[in-house]
């Protein structure tokens, strides 16, 4: 069975800064998908990023990036130039065959 | 466009009574899925829909039933609840089941079952 894990319940950054926040994942299966999901305090779920694993490139949006080690079973989240609104829970989430696995979330502070 | 809504926001139980959560969306989506958020412990697939008059048990289906009468509404029912149903509950909607598409969530709805 699928399962990912977030192992940092709770991350801090000061703003303007570069943090990592981490996910691994145990799978079978060769073709998937890796997501990471922002929760503020509105509760809302956000996409941030969204990784193909047959893609060897590291996906970015713009202050977000991915370090995508499928050897590794990895997938880490970088936030480059912190700002006060990265405040929130972060969940890594992996796709299969018709799966849909959420992690345990890390929540997020960002320091003034 | 309000992409996912939930109704109610919140809602307060005593143990033993019934509800139902409504999910509703305007993206024509044939994916829709509950989940019930715990601190610590993430999302968790509580049952799923594969398109209008479909039903599917998810991760933790147990004291939970389902309804997809109309494909932009997916109902979420307690019969009889339970203190350990205290929970936020999602609804969520997506274009596939699989495929790398975006899960569209709900604002949730919190209920506290006493």
């Amino acid at each position: 069975a699928q399962t990912v894990t977030q192992s940092q319940p709770e991350m801090s950054v000061q703003e303007a800064e570069t943090v990592t926040l981490s996910c691994t994942y145990d799978t079978s299966e060769s073709d998937y998908y890796l997501f990471w999901y922002k929760q503020p305090p509105s509760r809302q779920m956000i996409l941030v990023i969204r990784q193909e694993a047959y893609k060897q490139q590291n996906a970015t949006e713009n202050r977000f990036s991915v370090n995508f080690q499928k050897a590794a079973k990895s997938f880490s989240l970088k936030i480059s130039d912190s700002q006060l609104g990265d405040a929130a829970m972060y969940f890594c989430a992996y796709e299969g065959t018709y799966k849909y696995i959420f992690g345990t979330g890390t929540r997020l502070k960002v320091l003034a | 466009n309000a992409g996912v809504t939930q109704t109610p926001k919140f809602r307060v139980l005593k143990t033993g009574q019934s509800m139902t959560l409504l999910c509703a969306q305007d993206m024509n989506h044939e994916y829709m899925y509950w989940y019930r958020q715990d601190p610590g412990m993430g999302l968790r697939l509580i049952h799923y829909s594969v398109g209008e008059g479909t039903t599917a048990k998810g991760e933790v289906p147990d004291g939970y039933n389902v309804s997809r009468l109309k494909k932009q509404n997916f109902l979420l029912g307690l019969e009889s609840a339970a203190p350990s149903q205290t929970s936020v509950y999602f609804c969520a909607s997506s274009t596939f089941r699989s495929g790398g598409y975006e899960q569209y969530f709900g604002p949730g709805t919190r209920l506290t079952v006493t």
